[in-house]
């Protein structure tokens, strides 16, 4: 296992349309961030997953925004009819409660809203 | 709402020099401090402090935690140009959710 991975790396879209971004967190990480990113800020929270039970949502997440983790391992971020402020990375972490240890960052999905 | 800030924003030194980056926070529920070094890529770990007034040292970087005045340090000892980075510090709680602050950007010239 080599670290938190996430796909795509970069994506494109027009405004309006829906994109669907994965994590793979470390294999034994029951705990499951997502965070987003702009230029010249630090990365802010918008969810967390303890195995797949979704226990905050940020404010900051509009209705368009979704995600899952349906057997406790991948997750999904969905964003729907986006806008060209959504342009953003997308960055997910995972973490190992038994051990609360910190929080490993995957390489993030650069979304381009164009 | 938590906050976390970070002083200063930008620094630029020259090799050789010391550093030293700032972070206050107000985290509900918080558990530890960390650092991390963004290089245009995905933050990398640097310390995790839960602690107060206990150092932690990697190498030219150091780090103290003070619980009681709600702030952290990050020294940077010799620096040298694959210093330069974004420096964020996070408030972390309980369940291990972060608050960023804005980061730092340390420029290192040879």
């Amino acid at each position: 296992d080599t670290g938190v991975s996430q796909n795509p790396r970069h994506k494109i879209t027009k405004r309006g349309q829906n994109v669907t971004f994965r994590c793979d967190p470390i294999s034994e990480h029951n705990r499951l961030y997502w965070y987003r990113q702009t230029l010249g800020q630090g990365p802010e929270f918008l969810t967390y997953f303890q195995n797949e039970a979704q226990l905050e949502k940020s404010r900051l997440l509009s209705d368009r925004f979704s995600a899952e983790r349906p057997k406790g391992s991948f997750s999904t971020l969905e964003i729907q009819r986006t806008e060209q402020g959504d342009s953003a990375m997308y960055l997910c972490a995972s973490s190992f409660e038994q051990t609360n240890t910190e929080a490993f960052f995957g390489q993030g999905t650069r979304l381009t809203v164009v | 709402e938590d906050k976390v800030v970070q002083s200063p924003l930008s620094l630029v030194v020259h090799e050789g020099d010391t550093v030293t980056l700032n972070c206050s926070y107000e985290v509900t529920n918080f558990r530890s401090l960390l650092w991390y070094k963004q290089e245009k890529k995905a933050p990398t770990f640097l310390f995790m402090l839960t602690s107060s007034g206990i150092e932690k040292k990697s190498g030219r970087l150091s780090s103290i935690l003070d619980k009681k005045e709600l702030f952290s340090i990050l020294n940077i000892t010799a620096t040298q140009t694959g210093d330069s980075a974004v420096y964020l510090c996070a408030g972390g709680t309980s369940y291990g959710k972060l608050t960023f602050g804005q980061g730092t950007i340390l420029t290192v010239h040879p």
